[in-house]
């Protein structure tokens, strides 16, 4: 099956910085690779995704890159703020959808 | 669109006892949900795929006669933690994908329900 593996585990930036998060994965059928946030006792919630017929995709700060030679995909977000902190959580997906282990981000003000 | 919802959000319950989680897709029909498992600061472990009609599928290592899952709705997916133990104790979220969508279409979750088994 598939496996997702996601890098770094925990991530501590100041205020204003970017923060790159970085996820590979093994079967290269996958074909949708959404980031979910996750704020501490709640439900993941969607913050951008990407399908693989795609590069990139931007949303304000937040943009996401895809490459599927090396079968890897990049979570960016830029100006971070504290609202930012929190589990952020990648995926792939097939037949069934494949979450890496989370990092946790922490925005210093 | 596409809300999930999930109750109860927090249940304490003694050891041996039973407990049900719900799972409602509140604006849509779902015909497939997806139950999920997380400790503190892991990640989420699928626990099982619930199919609206036909019994759950479970993951390796997941005691089917212990989580026992019902999708008797279109709207509604049941986790029922049968006899529960202080290692039981965790978060459990439901996801469902909209119609229409696919294993290529965003999850939507439920808020989750956090079990402690005392």
């Amino acid at each position: 099956g598939e496996n997702v593996e996601q890098h770094p585990s925990t991530l501590s930036v100041q205020e204003g910085d970017s923060a790159v998060i970085k996820c590979t994965y093994s079967d290269s059928a996958s074909n949708y690779f959404p980031w979910y946030k996750q704020e501490l006792g709640k439900r993941p919630q969607l913050i951008i995704d990407i399908r693989s017929n795609v590069g990139e995709k931007k949303d304000q700060r937040i943009a996401v890159t895809l490459n599927k030679t090396a079968k890897h995909f990049s979570l960016h977000i830029t100006e971070t703020q504290p609202e930012d902190s929190a589990v952020y959580f990648c995926a792939a997906s097939i037949n069934q959808f494949y979450f890496g282990t989370g990092t946790s981000l922490t925005v210093i003000p | 669109g596409a809300v999930v919802s999930q109750h109860p959000s927090r249940v304490i319950c003694k050891s041996g006892t039973s407990v049900k989680i719900e799972c409602r897709s509140l604006d849509f029909q779902a015909t497939t949900m997806f139950w999920y498992r997380q400790f503190p600061k892991q990640s989420l472990m699928l626990m099982a795929t619930s199919n609206e009609g036909s019994k759950a599928t479970y993951e390796q290592g997941v005691e089917k006669d212990k989580f026992l899952i019902n999708h008797a709705s279109l709207t509604l997916s049941t986790l029922t933690v049968t006899s529960a133990h202080p290692e039981d104790s965790s978060f459990y979220i439901c996801s469902a994908i909209p119609p229409r969508g696919s294993y290529n279409s965003p999850l939507h979750f439920g808020n989750g329900t956090r079990l402690t088994v005392t």
